[in-house]
Protein backbone atom coordinates (compact mmCIF):
# COMPACT_ATOMS: atom_id res chain seq x y z
CA UNK A 1 0.00 0.00 0.00
CA UNK A 2 1.44 3.53 -1.26
CA UNK A 3 2.40 5.66 1.59
CA UNK A 4 2.72 9.50 1.39
CA UNK A 5 4.76 10.61 4.86
CA UNK A 6 5.78 14.76 5.13
CA UNK A 7 7.22 16.67 7.27
CA UNK A 8 7.26 18.46 9.48
CA UNK A 9 3.66 18.60 10.18
CA UNK A 10 3.81 22.11 11.72
CA UNK A 11 5.79 24.95 11.19
CA UNK A 12 6.02 27.99 12.21
CA UNK A 13 8.30 30.66 10.44
CA UNK A 14 8.74 34.31 10.41
CA UNK A 15 8.49 36.25 7.93
CA UNK A 16 11.43 36.55 5.20
CA UNK A 17 13.11 33.41 6.44
CA UNK A 18 13.60 30.05 4.12
CA UNK A 19 12.21 26.72 4.70
CA UNK A 20 11.69 23.47 3.49
CA UNK A 21 9.07 20.92 3.48
CA UNK A 22 9.55 17.36 2.82
CA UNK A 23 7.42 14.64 1.12
CA UNK A 24 8.53 10.86 1.06
CA UNK A 25 6.38 8.33 -0.47
CA UNK A 26 6.91 4.53 -0.28
CA UNK A 27 6.39 3.05 -4.22
CA UNK A 28 7.76 4.27 -7.64
CA UNK A 29 5.50 6.78 -9.18
CA UNK A 30 6.32 9.48 -11.44
CA UNK A 31 3.46 12.11 -11.19
CA UNK A 32 3.87 14.16 -7.33
CA UNK A 33 1.29 17.29 -6.69
CA UNK A 34 1.41 19.37 -4.37
CA UNK A 35 -1.62 21.66 -2.69
CA UNK A 36 -2.31 24.28 -0.55
CA UNK A 37 -5.57 24.69 1.85
CA UNK A 38 -6.52 27.69 3.23
CA UNK A 39 -8.99 26.86 6.02
CA UNK A 40 -12.32 26.15 5.44
CA UNK A 41 -11.61 26.27 1.44
CA UNK A 42 -11.01 23.61 -0.89
CA UNK A 43 -7.77 22.40 -2.39
CA UNK A 44 -5.81 24.42 -4.64
CA UNK A 45 -3.13 23.20 -6.98
CA UNK A 46 0.21 24.30 -6.76
CA UNK A 47 2.78 22.34 -8.88
CA UNK A 48 2.19 19.41 -11.11
CA UNK A 49 5.90 17.30 -10.86
CA UNK A 50 5.57 14.21 -13.58
CA UNK A 51 9.21 13.36 -14.35
CA UNK A 52 12.50 12.63 -12.30
CA UNK A 53 14.36 15.93 -11.74
CA UNK A 54 11.37 17.95 -12.35
CA UNK A 55 11.33 21.76 -10.93
CA UNK A 56 8.68 23.88 -10.84
CA UNK A 57 8.77 27.50 -9.07
CA UNK A 58 5.50 29.63 -8.67
CA UNK A 59 6.67 33.30 -7.07
CA UNK A 60 8.33 32.56 -3.25
CA UNK A 61 7.68 28.73 -4.07
CA UNK A 62 9.73 25.86 -5.42
CA UNK A 63 8.85 22.16 -5.73
CA UNK A 64 11.55 19.68 -6.75
CA UNK A 65 11.14 15.61 -7.22
CA UNK A 66 13.58 12.89 -7.48
CA UNK A 67 12.07 9.61 -8.07
CA UNK A 68 15.14 7.37 -7.42
CA UNK A 69 15.05 8.59 -3.61
CA UNK A 70 11.16 8.82 -3.80
CA UNK A 71 11.17 12.58 -2.28
CA UNK A 72 9.40 15.79 -3.27
CA UNK A 73 10.27 19.41 -1.63
CA UNK A 74 8.38 22.46 -1.40
CA UNK A 75 11.24 25.45 -0.54
CA UNK A 76 9.56 28.13 0.53
CA UNK A 77 11.90 31.33 0.00
CA UNK A 78 11.51 34.75 2.35
CA UNK A 79 8.04 33.74 3.24
CA UNK A 80 5.28 36.10 3.57
CA UNK A 81 2.03 35.50 5.89
CA UNK A 82 0.20 35.45 2.80
CA UNK A 83 1.15 31.79 2.49
CA UNK A 84 0.15 30.74 5.75
CA UNK A 85 -1.81 27.95 4.75
CA UNK A 86 -1.67 23.89 4.86
CA UNK A 87 0.00 22.41 1.89
CA UNK A 88 -0.32 18.88 0.89
CA UNK A 89 1.53 16.79 -1.34
CA UNK A 90 0.03 14.10 -3.16
CA UNK A 91 1.26 10.81 -5.42
CA UNK A 92 -0.54 9.65 -8.43
CA UNK A 93 -1.03 6.09 -9.34
CA UNK A 94 -1.61 5.73 -13.14
CA UNK A 95 -4.66 3.62 -14.28
CA UNK A 96 -2.94 0.99 -15.69
CA UNK A 97 -1.61 1.92 -19.69
CA UNK A 98 -3.63 5.09 -19.57
CA UNK A 99 -1.17 6.93 -18.17
CA UNK A 100 -3.74 9.31 -16.05
CA UNK A 101 -3.22 9.52 -12.71
CA UNK A 102 -6.62 8.47 -11.47
CA UNK A 103 -6.22 7.83 -7.66
CA UNK A 104 -4.23 10.38 -5.38
CA UNK A 105 -3.14 9.66 -2.07
CA UNK A 106 -2.28 12.56 -0.16
CA UNK A 107 0.42 13.14 2.89
CA UNK A 108 -0.65 14.19 6.09
CA UNK A 109 -0.64 17.70 5.48
CA UNK A 110 1.84 20.32 6.62
CA UNK A 111 0.54 23.54 8.50
CA UNK A 112 2.20 26.56 7.68
CA UNK A 113 2.10 29.41 9.69
CA UNK A 114 3.96 32.49 8.98
CA UNK A 115 4.28 35.51 11.44
CA UNK A 116 5.23 39.30 11.08
CA UNK B 1 -14.41 29.27 -17.31
CA UNK B 2 -16.49 27.65 -14.22
CA UNK B 3 -15.01 25.42 -11.71
CA UNK B 4 -15.86 21.94 -10.63
CA UNK B 5 -19.60 23.03 -8.73
CA UNK B 6 -20.36 20.86 -5.66
CA UNK B 7 -23.91 21.00 -4.01
CA UNK B 8 -25.04 21.17 -1.59
CA UNK B 9 -22.52 23.07 0.41
CA UNK B 10 -23.50 21.98 3.99
CA UNK B 11 -25.71 18.70 4.49
CA UNK B 12 -27.03 17.82 7.99
CA UNK B 13 -28.26 13.89 8.12
CA UNK B 14 -28.81 11.93 11.07
CA UNK B 15 -27.83 8.31 11.77
CA UNK B 16 -29.30 5.37 9.30
CA UNK B 17 -30.21 8.28 6.67
CA UNK B 18 -28.93 8.41 3.61
CA UNK B 19 -27.41 11.30 1.36
CA UNK B 20 -26.79 12.21 -2.11
CA UNK B 21 -23.71 14.33 -3.29
CA UNK B 22 -23.79 16.42 -6.52
CA UNK B 23 -20.65 17.35 -8.54
CA UNK B 24 -20.63 18.99 -12.00
CA UNK B 25 -17.00 19.08 -13.38
CA UNK B 26 -15.24 21.58 -15.16
CA UNK B 27 -16.34 21.82 -19.22
CA UNK B 28 -14.16 19.28 -21.05
CA UNK B 29 -12.96 16.89 -18.03
CA UNK B 30 -14.12 13.45 -18.27
CA UNK B 31 -12.87 12.21 -15.19
CA UNK B 32 -14.16 12.53 -11.81
CA UNK B 33 -12.72 11.67 -8.65
CA UNK B 34 -13.89 12.15 -4.82
CA UNK B 35 -12.24 12.33 -2.08
CA UNK B 36 -13.24 12.18 1.96
CA UNK B 37 -11.32 14.65 4.49
CA UNK B 38 -11.56 14.20 8.20
CA UNK B 39 -8.72 15.28 10.82
CA UNK B 40 -8.51 12.11 11.71
CA UNK B 41 -7.61 10.50 8.79
CA UNK B 42 -6.93 13.09 6.23
CA UNK B 43 -7.70 13.19 2.91
CA UNK B 44 -8.49 9.71 1.24
CA UNK B 45 -9.78 8.36 -2.14
CA UNK B 46 -12.86 7.64 -2.52
CA UNK B 47 -13.56 6.29 -6.11
CA UNK B 48 -12.96 8.09 -9.81
CA UNK B 49 -14.78 7.99 -12.64
CA UNK B 50 -14.40 8.42 -16.43
CA UNK B 51 -16.45 8.17 -19.28
CA UNK B 52 -19.67 6.85 -16.63
CA UNK B 53 -17.29 3.78 -16.02
CA UNK B 54 -16.23 3.39 -12.15
CA UNK B 55 -11.98 2.90 -13.31
CA UNK B 56 -10.34 3.10 -9.69
CA UNK B 57 -11.97 2.88 -5.95
CA UNK B 58 -10.73 3.62 -2.54
CA UNK B 59 -11.07 1.33 0.82
CA UNK B 60 -14.51 2.29 1.32
CA UNK B 61 -17.38 0.17 2.43
CA UNK B 62 -19.98 -0.38 -0.20
CA UNK B 63 -22.31 1.89 1.81
CA UNK B 64 -20.09 4.46 -0.60
CA UNK B 65 -21.31 4.46 -4.72
CA UNK B 66 -21.23 6.79 -7.08
CA UNK B 67 -22.46 7.39 -10.73
CA UNK B 68 -21.31 9.87 -13.43
CA UNK B 69 -23.73 10.33 -16.27
CA UNK B 70 -23.21 10.73 -19.91
CA UNK B 71 -22.58 14.32 -19.30
CA UNK B 72 -19.74 14.10 -16.99
CA UNK B 73 -21.26 15.15 -14.30
CA UNK B 74 -21.54 12.66 -11.21
CA UNK B 75 -23.28 12.06 -7.75
CA UNK B 76 -22.24 10.16 -4.61
CA UNK B 77 -24.43 8.55 -2.50
CA UNK B 78 -23.73 7.24 1.31
CA UNK B 79 -26.70 4.52 2.36
CA UNK B 80 -27.18 4.27 5.98
CA UNK B 81 -25.13 6.79 7.69
CA UNK B 82 -22.68 6.99 10.68
CA UNK B 83 -21.20 8.79 12.68
CA UNK B 84 -18.00 8.63 11.16
CA UNK B 85 -19.14 10.28 8.18
CA UNK B 86 -18.81 12.89 9.41
CA UNK B 87 -16.45 14.95 6.69
CA UNK B 88 -15.84 17.44 4.00
CA UNK B 89 -16.88 15.25 0.92
CA UNK B 90 -14.43 17.32 -2.05
CA UNK B 91 -15.04 16.26 -6.13
CA UNK B 92 -12.69 17.12 -8.50
CA UNK B 93 -12.20 16.59 -12.08
CA UNK B 94 -9.19 16.89 -14.89
CA UNK B 95 -8.11 15.79 -18.15
CA UNK B 96 -5.37 13.45 -18.94
CA UNK B 97 -1.94 13.88 -17.40
CA UNK B 98 -3.31 17.31 -16.03
CA UNK B 99 -4.10 18.56 -12.51
CA UNK B 100 -7.12 17.73 -10.71
CA UNK B 101 -9.39 21.01 -10.22
CA UNK B 102 -11.04 20.47 -6.84
CA UNK B 103 -14.32 22.00 -5.54
CA UNK B 104 -15.22 23.83 -2.79
CA UNK B 105 -16.98 20.74 -0.92
CA UNK B 106 -19.76 19.45 0.51
CA UNK B 107 -19.83 19.59 4.64
CA UNK B 108 -21.75 16.79 6.00
CA UNK B 109 -22.78 16.77 9.32
CA UNK B 110 -24.20 13.29 10.68
CA UNK B 111 -25.78 13.38 14.00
Amino acid sequence: ELKVEQNPLFLSMQEGKNYTIYCNYSTTSDRLYWYRQDPGKSLESLFVLLSNGAVKQEGRLMASLDTKARLSTLHITAAVHDLSATYFCAVGVPFFNTGTASKLTFGTGTRLQVTL
Amino acid sequence: KAGVTQTPRYLIKTRGQQVTLSCSPISGHRSVSWYQQTPGQGLQFLFEYFSETQRNKGNFPGRFSGRQFSNSRSEMNVSTLELGDSALYLCASSKPEEKLFFGSGTQLSVL
